[in-house]
């Protein structure tokens, strides 16, 4: 399967503690995106990467949530103290954005991470 | 980013065309309209975009009213596989969801 993988598939944990979730987008995107939704809501924009560069983030992402992309190919979303709150699907998506490219590439999103905070 | 109307829920029956409408009345000229769905606990699957001009695919057909202020998504033959919640969305600087229109296919 040549799509966007992204691991666990599920995570429970016991607030306060560290998460960290994997994306592997389709191999030869891009870009990289991270999304959130939560119960009853369509996804919600984290943050993005182009290459290994992160080139914006929304405001629903507080200091606890860093996401790196070190070789501009997988990426890792990190919750640090993590709080019921965050207890959400973490959704991750690829696209292949040409030199000029905004978000109107067609992104393809990985099955997500579901998270549950105790 | 233009933002959507679409209706909450709709039924279709098993075979029949699905017409999801959308509405986009904000809409600037370099912006284009994508349709992803959502099956339960899955990830956003791509189905259709376009800009101008009315688009086909294996899934679905897209059509654009010449004003571009609605839009809508066509199934041409529904089947169950096809319950899920579908999303119009409006793109230029972002990808942003509202809450879709939970079509469920009726046996």
């Amino acid at each position: 399967d040549t799509g966007v993988s992204q691991n666990p598939r599920h995570k429970i944990t016991k607030r306060g503690q560290n998460v960290t979730f994997r994306c592997d987008p389709i191999s030869e995107h891009n870009r990289l995106y991270w999304y959130r939704q939560t119960l009853g809501q369509g996804p919600e924009f984290l943050t993005y990467f182009q290459n290994e560069a992160q080139l914006e983030k929304s405001r629903l992402l507080s200091d606890r949530f860093s996401a790196e992309r070190p070789k501009g190919s997988f990426s890792t979303l990190e919750i640090q103290r993590t709080e019921q709150g965050d207890s959400a699907m973490y959704l991750c998506a690829s696209s292949l954005a040409g030199t000029g490219g905004s978000f109107t590439d067609t992104q393809y999103f990985g099955p997500g991470t579901r998270l549950t905070v105790l | 980013d233009a933002k959507t109307t679409q209706p909450t829920s709709m039924d279709c029956a098993e075979g029949r065309a699905a017409n999801l409408p959308c509405n986009h009345s904000t809409i600037s000229g370099n912006e284009y309209v994508y349709w992803y769905r959502q099956i339960h606990s899955q990830g956003p699957q791509y189905i259709i975009h376009g800009l101008k001009n009315n688009e086909t695919n294996e899934m679905a057909s897209l059509i654009i009213t010449e004003d571009r202020k609605s839009s809508t998504l066509i199934l041409p033959h529904a089947t169950l596989r096809d319950t899920a919640v579908y999303y119009c969305i409006v793109v230029g600087e972002k990808l942003t969801f509202g809450t879709g229109t939970r079509l469920t296919i009726i046996p």
